[in-house]
C-alpha cells in the first residue's frame, strides 16, 4: 500500500521560505509511471494544484506560483520536495503531496496546515 | 487562462439523484479527459471518477460522469444518495500546457 506523508514546519514567517518534504513508502518516486505533485487548499477554499516533478526531474508548475516555487526529488531518501518564496498570509493553507498516475491523484497525504504569520 | 467553474452548492433528499456540472472556460473540454474528487471534512480528497467516466476500484456505481461537448460542460451523477454522500466535490482537468486546473469545488448536502 503507498502512503505519502508530508512533514515541515507549521509556522513560517511572512517573506520566508516554506519548506515541505513528503515521504513515500510503498512505492518508489524512480518509477518512470509516476508525476509527484503538490496541491494547496486554503482554509474553508477550494483546492489549487502548486506542481509536480516526475522521477527524471523535470518539472511543471502553476503559472501563477511558478516565480516563487521549487519541486525537487531525492530518489535516495525516496521523498521529494517543496520550496515556496516569499511567503505571505495568502499562502497559508493545508499542504498535500499527491502520486499522480497521470489518470488521476490516487494518493494523497493526509495533508499538513502551514500557517504563515509572525 | 482555463478555468473551471462549478456551482458552489447543491442539495437532494437522499434515495435521489443529483447531478453537479463543470464547465470549461475555453477551448474544448473534451480535449482532456476530466476526473472527479470528493473531499470530507478535514481528509485528503479521494477520486470517485477519472478519464471522464471510469470509477476506481471501490466506488460505486451510484457515481457516473460524463462529457457534453454542446455545453462544453462535465458532469457528476450520483443515484440513490446517501448521507455518506455529503462532501465537497471537485473536478480537475488540464490546461493547454498539461497545467492541472481544478474546479471551485461544490458543496453536496443530503437532507
Amino acid at each position: 500500500q503507498v502512503q505519502l506523508q508530508e512533514s515541515g514546519p507549521g509556522l513560517v514567517k511572512p517573506s520566508e521560505t516554506l519548506s515541505l518534504t513528503c515521504t513515500v513508502s510503498g512505492g518508489s518516486v524512480s518509477s518512470g509511471s509516476y508525476y509527484w505533485s503538490w496541491i494547496r487548499q486554503p482554509p474553508g477554499k477550494g483546492l489549487e494544484w502548486i506542481g509536480y516533478v516526475y522521477s527524471s526531474g523535470s518539472i511543471n508548475y502553476n503559472p501563477s506560483l511558478k516565480s516563487r516555487v521549487t519541486i525537487s526529488v531525492d530518489t535516495s531518501k525516496n521523498q521529494f520536495s517543496l520550496k515556496l518564496s516569499s511567503v505571505t498570509a495568502a499562502d497559508t493553507a493545508v499542504y498535500y503531496c499527491a502520486r499522480d498516475s497521470m489518470a488521476y491523484f490516487d494518493y494523497w497525504g493526509q495533508g499538513t496546515l502551514v500557517t504563515v504569520s509572525s | 487562462n482555463f478555468m473551471l467553474t462549478q456551482p458552489h452548492s447543491v442539495s437532494e433528499s437522499p434515495g435521489k439523484t443529483v447531478t453537479i456540472s463543470c464547465t470549461g472556460s475555453s477551448g474544448s473540454i473534451a480535449s482532456n479527459y476530466v476526473q472527479w474528487y470528493q473531499q470530507r471534512p478535514g481528509s485528503a480528497p479521494t477520486t470517485v471518477i477519472y478519464e471522464d467516466s471510469l470509477r476506481p476500484s471501490g466506488v460505486p456505481d451510484r457515481f457516473s460522469g460524463s462529457i457534453d461537448s454542446s455545453s462544453n460542460s462535465a458532469s457528476l451523477t450520483i443515484s440513490g444518495l446517501k448521507t455518506e454522500d455529503e462532501a465537497d466535490y471537485y473536478c480537475q482537468s488540464y490546461d493547454s500546457s498539461n497545467h492541472v486546473v481544478f474546479g471551485g469545488g461544490t458543496k453536496l448536502t443530503v437532507l
